[in-house]
């Protein structure tokens, strides 16, 4: 079946860059395109991005253009997102999605920004 | 960018009722190839999203019939019959036609 298994909880610091995991499993990774997206707390749903796993090409979102760099190993069928220059406001969980549709979705990676 | 309206913020149900959920975009939802990128997507407790609803009325594998979505350009709305307690939750429309994807602010399913 698929799944879609993120990194763990991490806490860093203001300024600092965090730079989280989505391994991919159940279906052949580079046919599907994997989205990442934005929770912050009790609030709804923001799309950063997404990357083409086959061709690594890339599609962002202008708000979080200069915040993420989504990369992929096909070796490992692992995504990655990196955020950089961090703060408080990137307090948030943080999903991966995969399939048409954002079918199947990661278990979330809870990023907190604190000194 | 594509705002989606969702209403209510929250509805109240009794197990076994049925409600319904409006979703409106600020722009048509029809992409170039004819085809209408709208999903919806519930989220319950502590928990990811999960899709219930792909292309405005597809239901996705699993899902039960209770649920179904109907509309067009961009008025959409997702219906859900006998209410039972695992559909608690909040739930997300969503559009894929246009760049950047984006989802409405989620209406809160509650027990009556």
């Amino acid at each position: 079946q698929v799944k879609l298994l993120q990194s763990g909880a991490a806490l860093v610091k203001p300024g600092d860059s965090v730079k989280m995991s989505c391994k991919a499993s159940g279906y052949t990774f580079t046919d599907y395109i994997i989205h990442w997206v934005k929770q912050s707390h009790g609030k709804s749903l923001e799309w950063i991005g997404y990357i083409n796993p086959y061709s690594g090409g890339t599609n962002y979102n202008e708000k979080f253009k200069s915040k993420a760099t989504l990369t992929v190993d096909k070796s490992s069928s692992t995504a990655y997102m990196e955020f950089s220059r961090l703060t408080s406001e990137d307090s948030a969980i943080y999903y991966c999605a995969s399939r048409a549709a954002m079918a199947y979705w990661g278990q979330g990676t809870l990023v907190t920004v604190s000194s | 960018d594509v705002v989606m309206t969702q209403t209510p913020v929250s509805l109240s149900v009794s197990l076994g009722g049925q409600v319904s959920i409006s979703c409106r975009s600020s722009q048509s939802l029809v992409h170039n190839n004819g085809n209408t990128y709208l999903s919806w997507y519930l989220q319950k407790p502590g928990q990811s999203p999960q899709l219930l609803i792909y292309k405005v009325s597809n239901r996705f594998s699993g899902i039960s019939d209770r649920f179904s979505g109907s509309g067009s350009g961009t008025d959409f709305t997702l219906k859900i019959s006998r209410v039972e307690p695992d559909d608690l939750g909040v739930y997300y429309c969503g559009q894929g036609t246009q760049y950047p994807y984006t989802f409405g602010a989620g209406t809160k399913l509650e027990l009556k």
